[in-house]
């Protein structure tokens, strides 16, 4: 069956100072990946997706950035944290076949102070 | 392009009283929808979907939801909550050829013992 982990789980981070979430899919190949965030009481903004490696879609224009270095391995980086960056930051995959689900990762709990 | 709207926030409903959470979609093509459940601190999971074939569909934790097309909606329904299902709620639509889902803004389940 397929699992997809994403860490950390938690982190508290200076403004200004650098970030990576880290996001792996297992028992699947070529997966769609995505990074979502997830604001204190509101919705999930969809930040990236990817359908392959090294191809990535940014769906918001910020100060945020992701990686795809290999098939199952998707990766959120930022140079500078603002403020504004705090949230809860989920990944989640996709086979990409019509009408497949999304299935989500256990989310990562970002707070910038 | 897809769409979805969730028009109520918040909904308190009293331990073992029926539950409809409301869902409205808006496309121009057939899409695949989805109801997803998210405990606090933790990530979505998938409750049920609707692909094609039969309107009503079962999902886990006793949850249901009814396909109408004629009034695009997908709302999601249960005879008698639990106070375990306190938890926020989205709906998602995909389209066929899209690579994401479209969620809505959340619907906030309290169930009040």
């Amino acid at each position: 069956s397929q699992t997809i982990h994403q860490w950390p789980a938690t982190l508290v981070q200076p403004v200004g100072s650098p970030l990576s979430l880290e996001c792996t899919v297992e028992g699947t190949s070529n997966p769609n990946l995505y990074w979502y965030r997830q604001a204190a009481g509101r919705g999930l903004q969809l930040l990236f997706y990817s359908v392959g490696i090294g191809q990535i879609s940014s769906e918001v224009p910020q100060n945020l950035s992701a990686s795809r270095p290999q098939d199952r391995q998707f990766i959120l980086s930022s140079k500078k944290l603002l403020l504004s960056d705090s949230g809860f930051y989920l990944c989640a995959w996709t086979s990409g076949g019509a009408g497949v689900p999304i299935y989500f990762g256990e989310g990562s709990w970002l707070t910038v102070v | 392009a897809q769409s979805v709207t969730q028009l109520d926030s918040q909904v308190p409903v009293f331990e073992e009283a029926p539950v409809e959470l409301r869902c409205n979609y808006s496309s121009s093509v057939s899409v695949y929808l989805f109801w997803y459940v998210q405990y606090p601190n933790q990530g979505l999971q998938l409750l049920l979907k609707y692909l094609s074939g039969s309107t009503l569909v079962k999902g886990i934790n006793g949850f249901e939801a009814e396909f109408n097309k004629s009034q695009t909606s997908f709302h999601l329904r249960k005879p008698s909550v639990h106070i375990s299902d306190t938890a926020e709620y989205f709906c998602a639509v995909r389209g066929p050829g899209a690579n994401n889902l479209f969620f809505g803004t959340g619907t906030r389940l309290t169930v009040i013992p």
